[in-house]
């Protein structure tokens, strides 16, 4: 089955600075690559997804980055703030096939 | 559309005790998941269904735990008899092609 590893575990950003986040996953059939953000006690939510036929997604100070060939995509914020402070999560998916692997979470903390 | 809604979000109960955790998915969404949240496990998928139909039960940890989904609007986790290392957060998701999941505010299961 799928595997997801995501990297780095935890993150501390200085507030206005970009952070990067990034997973590799094993299954070369996945095409649907989901992120999501969980704020502290609350539940996960999608912030942005890319299927296989972008290279590159952007919403806002948000993207995502997507490499086929090495298998392994990635989460950028840029102009971090406060409110970004969260635990982040990537997930991988074939498309047509709900299920979604997830990696385990990167803490992600803006530092004022 | 209220969203995914779960109950009870706090339960507390002793060891042995039977626990049902329950589920309403957002309507015409086909697909319904559970998942259990750890610090040392992360996302864990227990099981899900597409149009009602248990499809992947493989992460349901043991015996002691069941899932129904009787019909569209509603799902059940049952945990019986309940241990301490049941704790954990249970959220559910429903996902309807070709979008992403939406979570639940999760069940917050603690077992003294």
């Amino acid at each position: 089955g799928e595997n997801v590893e995501q990297h780095p575990s935890t993150l501390s950003v200085q507030e206005g600075d970009s952070a990067v986040i990034k997973c590799t996953y094993s299954d070369s059939a996945s095409n649907y690559f989901p992120w999501y953000k969980q704020e502290l006690g609350k539940r996960p939510q999608l912030i942005i997804d890319i299927r296989s036929n972008v290279g590159e997604k952007k919403d806002q100070r948000i993207a995502v980055t997507l490499n086929k060939t090495a298998k392994h995509f990635s989460l950028h914020i840029t102009e971090t703030q406060p409110e970004d402070s969260a635990v982040y999560f990537c997930a991988a998916s074939f498309f047509g096939n709900e299920k979604l692997t997830f990696g385990t979470g990167t803490r992600l903390t803006i530092i004022p | 559309d209220a969203g995914v809604i779960q109950s009870p979000r706090h339960e507390v109960t002793e060891m042995g005790q039977e626990v049902t955790l329950r589920c309403k998915p957002i309507s015409g969404h086909n697909s319904l998941f559970w998942y259990r949240q750890t610090m040392m496990r992360g996302l864990e998928l227990l099981i899900y269904f597409n149009n009602n139909v248990p499809i992947d039960d493989s992460g349901m940890p043991e015996d002691r735990f069941s899932a129904k989904m009787p019909n569209a609007s509603f799902s059940t986790l049952k945990i019986q008899p309940s241990e301490p290392r049941d704790s954990a957060v249970y959220f559910c998701a429903s996902m309807e092609m070709p979008s992403g999941y939406t979570f639940g505010s999760g069940t917050r299961l603690t077992v003294v």
